[in-house]
């Protein structure tokens, strides 16, 4: 039971590029959305998050859009540099109570050529 | 480094062997999860401990799985008779725990490889 769809499985971006990244969810319980970017062997580390009461949020070269009516939201980077070259996983959760059960998309493997 | 670190980094078994893995969350984080990643697919949920009590269980976590957090600081994750089907990168996350929403702070994780 897949409750968030992610999309393409992998991406093909040049140097200067906006790779975008696409999630879409199924329960509409979920009122966080974060975003993790993980490198081989590494454990996922946390690059931006989301809240549904925004359509947008900006750090740095990473910016979120969503779209809570089509329950989807979306990872671009600007200007993409080969650091970023890594796999990236959206991710959901619901509730208030500190317990965050994290639900994630299959992953995004994203290259960026010099 | 003061960050999550999990033990060992790789445990190759053969199937039907018992293994354990150790997680030693970020200091005074009292909130404590573990995932399983196979390849190719995000983490999965397995457990959550919000201090010593295990609080929350996937349906992931049979029987042969069990998991401690005694005196709520380290983790521990064990896994009887092994199969093949184990095989996956067990990860180990904290939380401070302070306020809702708080970041999850993810060990390198412990590749399992059952033969």
């Amino acid at each position: 039971q897949q409750q968030v769809k992610q999309s393409p499985q992998s991406l093909i971006v040049q140097k200067g590029g906006i790779p975008i990244i696409n999630c879409a969810y199924e329960n509409t319980a979920f009122d966080y959305f974060p975003w993790y970017q993980q490198f081989p062997g590494k454990g996922p580390a946390l690059l931006i998050a989301i809240r549904p009461d925004v359509s947008e949020k900006k750090e740095g070269r990473f910016t979120i859009s969503f779209n809570k009516s089509a329950k989807q939201f979306s990872l671009h980077i600007m200007d993409s540099q080969p650091g970023d070259s890594a796999t990236y996983f959206c991710a959901a959760s619901k509730g208030d109570t500190g317990f965050q059960k994290l639900v994630f998309g299959t992953g995004t493997r994203l290259l960026v050529s010099p | 480094d003061t960050g999550v670190s999990q033990n060992p980094r790789h445990k190759i078994t053969k199937r039907g062997q018992n293994v354990t893995f150790r997680c030693d969350p970020i200091s005074e984080h009292n909130r404590l999860y573990w995932y399983r990643q196979t390849l190719g697919q995000g983490p999965e949920f397995l457990t959550y401990f919000q201090n010593e009590a295990q609080l929350e269980k996937s349906r992931l976590l049979s029987d042969r799985f069990s998991a401690e957090r005694p005196k709520g600081s380290f983790s521990t994750l064990e896994i009887q008779r092994t199969e093949q089907g184990d095989s996956a990168m067990y990860l180990c996350a904290s939380t401070l725990g302070h306020v809702p929403r708080d970041e999850q702070y993810f060990g390198p994780g412990t590749r399992l490889t059952v033969t």
